[in-house]
């Protein structure tokens, strides 16, 4: 089945390690994207990558980093410089031309202690 | 600064009412826009959109409509059921899809 997998869907990590969150596509999607979601807030863009070793800032990039080594891979790391670590973390993908929705994947709960 | 906004963070409705969330954006370069249905811990999944050169796009109960020069659009849900119980995010798109601007969300709630 095609789809976006991320992992883990639970993550626990302690204040000022980096930690990296996975997510892979089968859908031979060109675009990939990191949106973050906190209560009240809607969804918000950390990173988007159109294309293979190319990869954008969105709006709060800061205190985050991501690859696109493979077409299939965008993992996004979580610095300890990001100053409020603790979300739901949603990664995304879209065909790169003449595309219409994006599709998500599960979600990664972050809890930073 | 705000660009797409969902002013009613819950709403209540009856089963078989119609629901009807609202979505108001600022910038007028956005010319594609999507609701998205979302239940905790998972990740969004799409339900509708509607490209700026229509005012209107139907898909069995939903209903997107789209006022442009008001900047708004709106989702309607008829008749509603309990299942549709969830949180609503309108997305708008200026570019190419996928970068897409969401709003705050609208938590939806049917009551049998």
């Amino acid at each position: 089945d095609g789809g976006i997998t991320q992992s883990p869907k639970y993550l626990f990590r302690k204040e000022g390690q980096n930690v990296t969150l996975s997510c892979e596509q089968n859908l031979n999607h060109d675009a990939m994207y990191w949106y973050r979601q906190d209560p009240g807030q809607g969804l918000r863009l950390i990173y988007y990558s159109q294309i293979v070793n190319d990869f954008q800032k969105g709006d709060i990039a800061e205190g985050y980093s991501v690859s696109r080594e493979k077409k299939e891979s965008f993992p996004l790391t979580v610095t300890s410089a990001q100053k409020n670590p603790t979300a739901f973390y949603l990664c995304a993908s879209s065909i790169r031309e003449g595309a219409t929705e994006a599709f998500f994947g599960q979600g990664t709960r972050l809890t930073v202690v | 600064d705000q660009q797409v906004k969902q002013n009613s963070p819950s709403l209540s409705v009856q089963e078989g009412r119609i629901s009807i969330l609202n979505c108001d954006y600022t910038n007028s370069m956005f010319d594609y826009f999507l609701w998205y249905k979302k239940y905790p811990a998972e990740g969004p999944t799409f339900l509708i959109s509607i490209s700026s050169i229509k005012d209107k796009n139907e898909d069995g109960r939903f209903t997107v409509f789209l006022n442009k020069s008001a900047k708004h659009l709106s989702l309607h849900i008829v008749p509603s059921q309990p299942g549709d119980s969830a949180v609503y995010f309108c997305a708008a798109s200026a570019d190419w899809a996928g970068k897409l601007i969401f709003g705050q969300g609208t938590e939806l709630s049917v009551k049998p």
